[in-house]
């Protein structure tokens, strides 16, 4: 497997404009995370998605972020409009609930967005 | 309120030495608890896991060790190598997929 892709890697954008940000989980992986991380908050849960539906949005920091999930192999993330206290590395991550008790979430590489 | 966190904010240590990183929790209620390696320019990546109802889980290499009554969590890598530099997350599950995550700590491994 490729483990988790995000595309793209890098992003630079200008304050206002919206910026999309793409993740391909794990296949047969039912669940999907997306966190942002920056060196004064850590990592930090935006929202996460259960079977395509979201679950728990509350770490959105505004209306301004937006997620979707249209099926089991493709979640986007979008800042409309961006700002510049956006600039952070936004990664994606996908798990699989066996019945188990391992939960273990699997990371993309991450997007780096700055934004001007 | 209740936070996963480390002593350390950074370490460095010797190559061929053994590494030991701490984390304190403090939610009680949390049941397993996972330790991840973030290396520069990369997402962080698994390590090793334990359960609330276990002490200590042995990788290659790495070592978990759970301290419930004090609600401390250590990684313990042995011999550790230049390539075992990056920062490591310690993350506690409170349930239902609510992870939380440490601040980290940078280690530094010296030739």
């Amino acid at each position: 497997d490729a483990g988790v892709i995000q595309s793209p890697r890098h992003e630079v954008t200008e304050m206002g404009q919206e910026v999309t940000l793409r993740c391909k989980p794990i296949s047969g992986h039912d669940y999907l995370f997306w966190y942002r991380q920056t060196m004064m908050r850590g990592l930090e849960l935006l929202i996460y998605f259960n079977n395509n539906v979201p679950i728990d949005d509350s770490g959105m920091p505004e209306d301004r972020f937006s997620a979707k999930m249209p099926n089991a192999s493709f979640s986007t993330l979008k800042i409309q409009p961006s700002e510049p206290r956006d600039s952070a590395v936004y990664f994606c991550a996908s798990s699989f609930r066996s019945g188990g008790w391992r939960d273990t979430q699997y990371f993309g590489p991450g997007t780096r967005l700055t934004v001007l | 309120g209740e936070s996963v966190g480390l002593h350390l904010p950074t370490l460095s240590v010797q190559e061929g030495d053994n590494s030991i990183i701490n984390c304190a929790y403090s939610n009680s209620a949390s049941d397993y608890f996972i330790w991840y390696k973030q290396e520069s320019g990369k997402g962080p990546q698994f390590i090793i896991d334990i359960r609330s109802n276990m002490d200590k889980r042995q990788g290659q290499r790495v070592t978990v060790l759970l301290n419930k009554t004090v609600k401390h969590l250590s990684l313990q890598i042995a011999a550790t190598q230049p390539g075992d530099s990056a920062v490591y997350f310690c993350a506690e599950n409170r349930g239902d997929n609510d992870m939380r995550f440490g601040a980290g700590t940078r280690l530094t491994v010296k030739p």
